[in-house]
Formats: structure tokens, C-alpha cells, sequence
């Protein structure tokens, strides 16, 4: 079975800080992970993905993610924060050798950015 | 949400109708899912597509019905038996399964409320 966690309901942060929001997972061999975004009523919006490589993945909008395979997480990052980055965020997860596409989703984090 | 469509953006319905909801993909994507998300339980998946003509059961497909008979389609009706069915409904769509990773692309989503 493939899990995703996201721990942390919401995540507030002053404009301009650091913004991390943290997703642990849990699957069978190597991982693909993904992170996405969601703005009120709107489907989601593919942020960054990680297959194989490098630890540090580089995506849409400034966001980064790092994976971490002894910790089994994959924190997305940013180093400055807007307030049009308030939205809800997700991981999602699935393992490299399994024979479909199915990913598993984590609950999600809502990401408020205070001016 | 580039690509994919889904019709309309929000339906009405009467307990104990059916109602077809609309998913249609221009990407030439091999892959197309459905996903239903209530609040503070992130996405779940109700079916999914690899390929035309066939189609799998996800992690909550009790109550509901789908089709694939051409690549870019992939209607989901969500009948009476759906005890539950007023929520968000997303569609997403992928390059390929199995080994050949493609992100999933998602469309702006459904909301259907039934009373």
C-alpha cells in the first residue's frame, strides 16, 4: 500500500518568509512523488514531481522540494512567500515498480500567506 | 487546467436521480481518473482508465458508474445507490501508466449537490 501524510492542517506565514510545507510518505521500493496546488473551486494545478536524480527538485512558481529518503519525506519549500501563494496544497505518492499510475493523495494543507 | 474540460462547473440534482458527469481530454493522454474530494479528506479515487475500453475500480467506486469508448472521454454517472454524492468531482487525465510516468493533469472540476 502507497500513504501519504501531511501532518499539519494549515500552515499561516508572514509575506516575504519561508514558507515548508511538510509531507511524509510510505510505499513498497523507490518513490515518485508529486506536489499540487488547489485555489478555491479549481481543479489542481501540478507544482513539481520528483523520479530519480537529484534530492532537490525545482518547480512552477519558485517552489522546490527535497527529497529525503531516510526520513521518507519530500518537504515542499519556498523561500519567499506571496500572498497569492495562499492555497491548499498537496503530495501525492506511488511507487516506481507498481503497474499503474495510481497515486496516493495526502489531506491536503492550507497554506495562508498574511500580508 | 490546460486540456482537459469537465461539464458544467455545478449541478443540481433530486435524491434519487442519476447524473452524468462530463470529462474530455485533448492531451492524447492514455490514462484518465476520477477523483472526489470532500473537505479535510483530500482526493479519493473512484475509477480509473488506462486505456479505451477498459477501466478499474479505485478506493470508493460503490455508487457509481463509468465509460471509456474513446481515448478522450471519460464520463462518470453517479447513481442512486451513491448514499453520499453531493461533493467536488475531479477528472484527470495522464500520458501513460505503468512504468512511463506522466503527471496527472486535472480539470476544473464539478461540484454536484444533491437534495
Amino acid at each position: 500500500a502507497q500513504s501519504v501524510a501531511q501532518p499539519e492542517d494549515q500552515v499561516n506565514v508572514a509575506e516575504g518568509n519561508p514558507l515548508t510545507v511538510k509531507c511524509t510518505y510510505s510505499v513498497s521500493g523507490n518513490p515518485y512523488l508529486f506536489w499540487y496546488v488547489q485555489y478555491p473551486n479549481r481543479g489542481l494545478q501540478f507544482l513539481l514531481k520528483y523520479i530519480t536524480g537529484d534530492n532537490l527538485v525545482k518547480g512552477s512558481y519558485g517552489f522546490e522540494a527535497e527529497f529525503n529518503k531516510s526520513q521518507t519525506s519530500f518537504h515542499l519549500k519556498k523561500p519567499s512567500a506571496l500572498v497569492s501563494d495562499s492555497a491548499l496544497y498537496f503530495c501525492a505518492v506511488r511507487a516506481a515498480n507498481y503497474g499503474n499510475n495510481r497515486l496516493a493523495f495526502g489531506k491536503g494543507n492550507q497554506v495562508v500567506v498574511i500580508p | 487546467d490546460g486540456g482537459i474540460t469537465q461539464s458544467p462547473k455545478y449541478l443540481f440534482r433530486k435524491e434519487g436521480q442519476n447524473v452524468t458527469l462530463s470529462c474530455e481530454q485533448n492531451l492524447n493522454h492514455d490514462a484518465m481518473y476520477w477523483y472526489r474530494q470532500d473537505p479535510g479528506q483530500g482526493l479519493r479515487l473512484i475509477y480509473y482508465s488506462q486505456i479505451v475500453n477498459d477501466f478499474q475500480k479505485g478506493d470508493i467506486a460503490e455508487g457509481y458508474s463509468v465509460s471509456r469508448e474513446k481515448k478522450e472521454s471519460f464520463p462518470l454517472t453517479v447513481t442512486s445507490a451513491q448514499k453520499n454524492p453531493t461533493a467536488f468531482y475531479l477528472c484527470a487525465s495522464s500520458m501513460s501508466s505503468g512504468r512511463v510516468l506522466g503527471e496527472q493533469y486535472f480539470g476544473p472540476g464539478t461540484r454536484l449537490t444533491v437534495t
